[in-house]
């Protein structure tokens, strides 16, 4: 069983608010990711991360930032949230070693996000 | 990173077996390939995951051929529950290489 939280699961917001998206993981994994989905649509890639004080930007373009001040913790901050932002946005966390280990991403349930 | 392609939409019926494959051209010498399942306003989760030949667990096979440039999913006897969209993945994350998702293939089972 995963041990990757998201909290909020919904947040209906303004425009122009700051949100903050946590994420948090207990498996001491050192890989986490954000990925952006729009119903019906791929996951994309925003932000990831392969370690504390390590963030990069995915593939698709974000406004949002991230910071990993710590291994379990990766959160993710708009500061001024547009109805554009709009979407599902998906936490995971991976950890491979080598050997048998698969690599295999553990997903969180996601946050649903709504800008009016 | 190794580009996916899958077809978008699969159709089938209960007690069926489905295969899906997936093309990935330029896959690394050390990429993996793994599948991921989706439910709709979930997060995808594990299938399966090979390297080369066959791999088998409860739920799939894998078989991946010996140029490994596609694989195939296949899911014997599918339910209604089975209804999802089926991610492949080539790599594993190791090093500083992330994790891009292609489109998917959206399964439909019907009764």
């Amino acid at each position: 069983e995963a041990d990757i939280y998201q909290t909020p699961r919904y947040l209906v917001i303004g425009t122009g608010k700051k949100i903050t998206l946590e994420c948090s993981q207990t498996m001491g994994h050192d890989k986490m990711y954000w990925y952006q989905q729009d119903p019906g649509m791929e996951l994309h890639l925003i932000h990831y991360s392969y370690g504390v004080n390590s963030t990069e930007k995915g593939d698709l373009s974000s406004e949002s930032t991230v910071s990993r001040i710590r291994t379990e913790h990766f959160p993710l901050t708009l500061e001024s949230a547009r109805p554009s932002h709009t979407s599902q946005y998906l936490c995971a966390s991976s950890d491979y070693r080598g050997g048998t280990n698969t690599g295999e991403l553990f997903f969180g349930e996601g946050s649903r996000l709504t800008v009016l | 990173l190794a580009k996916t392609t899958q077809p978008i939409s699969m159709d089938s019926y209960e007690g069926q077996e489905v295969n899906i494959t997936c093309s990935h051209n330029n896959i690394a010498t050390n990429d993996y390939i793994t599948w991921y399942q989706q439910f709709p306003s979930q997060g995808p989760r594990f299938i399966i995951q090979g390297y080369k030949t066959k791999v088998t667990n409860e739920v799939a096979s894998l078989f991946i051929p010996a140029d490994r440039k596609s694989s195939t999913l296949s899911l014997p006897r599918v339910s209604l529950s089975d209804t999802a969209v089926y991610y492949c993945l080539v790599g594993l994350g190791t090093g500083r290489r992330a994790l891009t998702f292609g489109s998917g293939t959206r399964l439909q089972v019907q009764p």
